[in-house]
């Protein structure tokens, strides 16, 4: 029924902090993905699921941002040693799968502020 | 890597056509999309165009693919104030289905 959902929608925390971004996506959708959001950018690719395996997560900026979808739906953004420089919109977006057109629904964003 | 280029700002009178301008530079490209973002809400996809076309038309949306010049636009027909937002262009590339957004361009429609 519903669309992609993205809870919370507003985080604010600490500098050295750890955060988890947690994304529903549309039901029976495999292929799940993570962008980053900067103020005045486009959406950045951070990570992609097929199912429950990270298919592609070439995005990720560092070892302290990790993503899981254990059990093929919801997926947890997970950043470690929060800085200032993470601060950002995280959009989640789902869609049937991959090959050939394959719409991105996307959800309303997570809005991560790191002080 | 996908390099994807966009005008930041565009100012329309209310009635008039938008023309949003849009560049990439791979030319492996597959599908190419236009997204909208209104304030606070997620991204929703406008309309998209397979590489093997030079045209699509979508009601009041008509998108122009020019692959010698790696261009795409987007032309908004009677622009109306609801249709102020941001808009970005997305190209996806060749064994990739990740979409490279460009910066987006912000358009105001004024009366």
């Amino acid at each position: 029924g519903a669309g992609v959902s993205q809870t919370p929608s507003n985080k604010v925390t600490e500098k050295g902090k750890y955060v988890e971004l947690r994304c529903d996506p549309i039901s029976g959708h495999t292929a799940l993905y993570w962008y980053r959001q900067s103020l005045g950018q486009g959406p950045e690719f951070l990570i992609y699921f097929q199912g429950t395996g990270a298919a592609d997560d070439s995005g990720l900026p560092n070892d302290r941002f990790f993503a899981v979808r254990p059990e093929g739906s919801v997926s947890t953004l997970k950043i470690q040693r929060t800085e200032r420089g993470d601060s950002a919109v995280y959009l989640c977006a789902s869609s049937l799968g991959q090959g050939g057109y394959n719409e991105q629904f996307f959800g309303p964003g997570t809005r991560l502020t790191v002080l | 890597g996908e390099d994807v280029e966009q005008s930041l700002f565009l100012s329309v009178r209310e009635g008039d056509s938008s023309v949003i301008n849009c560049t990439y530079t791979d030319s492996s490209s597959t599908y190419l999309y236009w997204y909208k973002q209104e304030p606070g809400a997620g991204l929703q996809l406008l309309t998209y165009i397979f590489s093997n076309m030079d045209m699509k038309q979508d009601q009041r949306l008509t998108v122009l693919l020019n692959k010698k010049d790696k261009h795409l636009s987007l032309r908004i027909a009677d622009t109306q104030t609801g249709d102020s937002a941001i808009y970005f262009c997305a190209v996806e590339s060749g064994g990739s289905y990740i979409p490279t957004f460009g910066r987006g361009t912000s358009l105001i429609v004024h009366p």
